[in-house]
């Protein structure tokens, strides 16, 4: 599986936005950027994904790069229930399983 | 449409004792994930099944861990003979039959096993 980077813990503020960078520069072709977050003491939940254009849903957008060697995850206007830990995450057809690293954990300050 | 359910939440077992995990996939889904989560770690991957197949266990213990999910009925994850190092929460995850890699997967609360 291809690889992905992302600082261990970032810190904001509540109702400014938030960018969670993510860097996968092995990423092939068919691969999909994924990203979920785990609030405490639950199970994961999607976020979003993408795969060449910039993606947005209720819950935030997502910009990937034009060599799509990294991403970012937008939160426009946090709150404090969006403290959580966020995975990013390359998932390919072959291997159909989502691979977790360790995530960026998001401090929301009120 | 109700979520991945997992049951129970938490489980208590002695050493020695078999633990059985449940997962409920979403209506219309078919392929269930497995994670394990140990305290403070990251999650994971412990096995990938469709109905009646095990399409990747390469994350599964080779002893006294296994998994299952019938043509009826939900997925099973046992261990047996338990040990103080399997005490973690297992999360089961659910997606649809078809789209791969373009669909997101949908998790349930997770159950915490502790073993005493």
């Amino acid at each position: 599986d291809a690889k992905t980077t992302q600082p261990n813990s970032m810190e904001s503020n509540e109702e400014e936005p938030v960018h969670l960078p993510c860097n996968h520069s092995t990423i092939s072709g068919t691969d999909y950027i994924h990203w979920y977050r785990q609030l405490p003491s639950q199970g994961p939940e999607y976020v979003i994904h993408g795969l060449t254009s910039n993606v947005n849903n209720r819950m935030a957008s997502l910009a990937i790069a034009e060599d799509r060697k990294s991403s970012t995850l937008i939160l426009h206007r946090a709150t404090l229930r969006d403290a959580a830990v966020y995975y990013c995450i390359l998932r390919d057809g072959g291997a159909q399983k989502l691979v977790f690293g360790q995530g960026t954990r998001l401090t929301i300050n009120p | 449409n109700a979520g991945v359910m997992q049951n129970p939440r938490h489980l208590v077992r002695r050493r020695g004792q078999e633990a059985r995990l449940r997962c409920s996939p979403m209506k219309g889904h078919s392929h269930v994930y497995w994670y394990r989560q140990l305290p403070e770690e990251g999650l994971k991957f412990m096995v990938y099944l469709q109905k009646e197949n095990i399409i990747d266990e390469s994350g599964m213990p080779k002893e006294r861990f296994s998994a299952e999910f019938p043509k009826e009925g939900p997925s099973i994850l046992r261990i047996q003979q338990v040990v103080r190092g399997d005490s973690a929460a297992y999360f089961c995850a659910s997606s649809p039959k078809t789209g791969g890699w373009n669909t997101e997967a949908f998790f349930g609360q997770g159950t915490r096993l502790t073993v005493v």
